[in-house]
């Protein structure tokens, strides 16, 4: 069966550190992968989509890796501040049939940024 | 621009009730998405729509019904709520499908009791 697995629950660092998200999926051939930050009490908000193609996707201090043969996005927050505590959510992005994609999320992993 | 609002923010509902959950966007996207989100859950899609009068199922569409009149909004309606049904409910839309991001709105959260 299809899952997508984010490495922890919860993740605590320190601040100016940087901190690695791990997303890992199986039984999906994704055409893209997003990754987005949710506070709570809130919606989610759109952080970087990265293509099957792509290596590496950049903005500002964050950065995302997509590695197709092992399966896994990489989510890397450099300089971390407490203002980067939020969860953070892994989707996928697969062809669904009749030209659509259907996205489907992880569960999330919650980062602390301690001062 | 709102971008995508919901209402109301919060409900409770005895078994049994039905209510509507109000979605609408004004950034005229033609994909809206209706989803559920359960504590420790991931974000799981129940109903989604590729354009006015066009409507169909995602993974956890039990219980529920949607309608498309107009490509600004996409309610939601809960027959017969069940305590199975509380939950946040998040409604998002989309410029397109595939390589575009989703704009999510505030959600709606749900006890039923």
């Amino acid at each position: 069966s299809q899952k997508i697995e984010q490495n922890s629950e919860a993740l605590n660092i320190q601040e100016g550190k940087t901190a690695t998200l791990t997303c890992n999926y199986t039984n999906y051939s994704p055409a893209y992968l997003q990754w987005y930050r949710q506070d709570p009490g809130r919606g989610p908000v759109f952080l970087l989509l990265i293509r099957e193609n792509e290596k590496e996707k950049r903005k500002e201090r964050l950065k995302v890796t997509f590695d197709t043969t092992l399966k896994q996005s990489l989510f890397h927050i450099t300089a971390s501040q407490p203002a980067d505590s939020a969860t953070y959510l892994c989707a996928l992005n697969a062809y669904s049939g009749a030209g659509s994609y259907q996205l489907t999320f992880g569960k999330g992993t919650k980062l602390s940024v301690i001062p | 621009n709102a971008g995508v609002t919901q209402t109301p923010k919060f409900r409770i509902l005895k078994i049994g009730q039905s209510m509507t959950l109000q979605c609408a966007q004004d950034m005229n996207h033609n994909y809206m998405y209706w989803y559920r989100q359960d504590p420790g859950m991931g974000l799981k899609l129940i109903y989604y729509s590729v354009g006015a009068g066009i409507t169909d199922k995602g993974e956890v569409p039990n219980g529920y019904n949607v309608s498309r009149s107009t490509t600004e909004d996409f309610p939601l309606r809960l027959e017969l709520a069940a305590p199975s049904q509380t939950s946040v409910y998040f409604c998002a839309s989309s410029y397109s499908t595939g390589k575009n991001e989703q704009f999510f709105g505030p959600g709606t959260r749900l006890t039923v009791l």
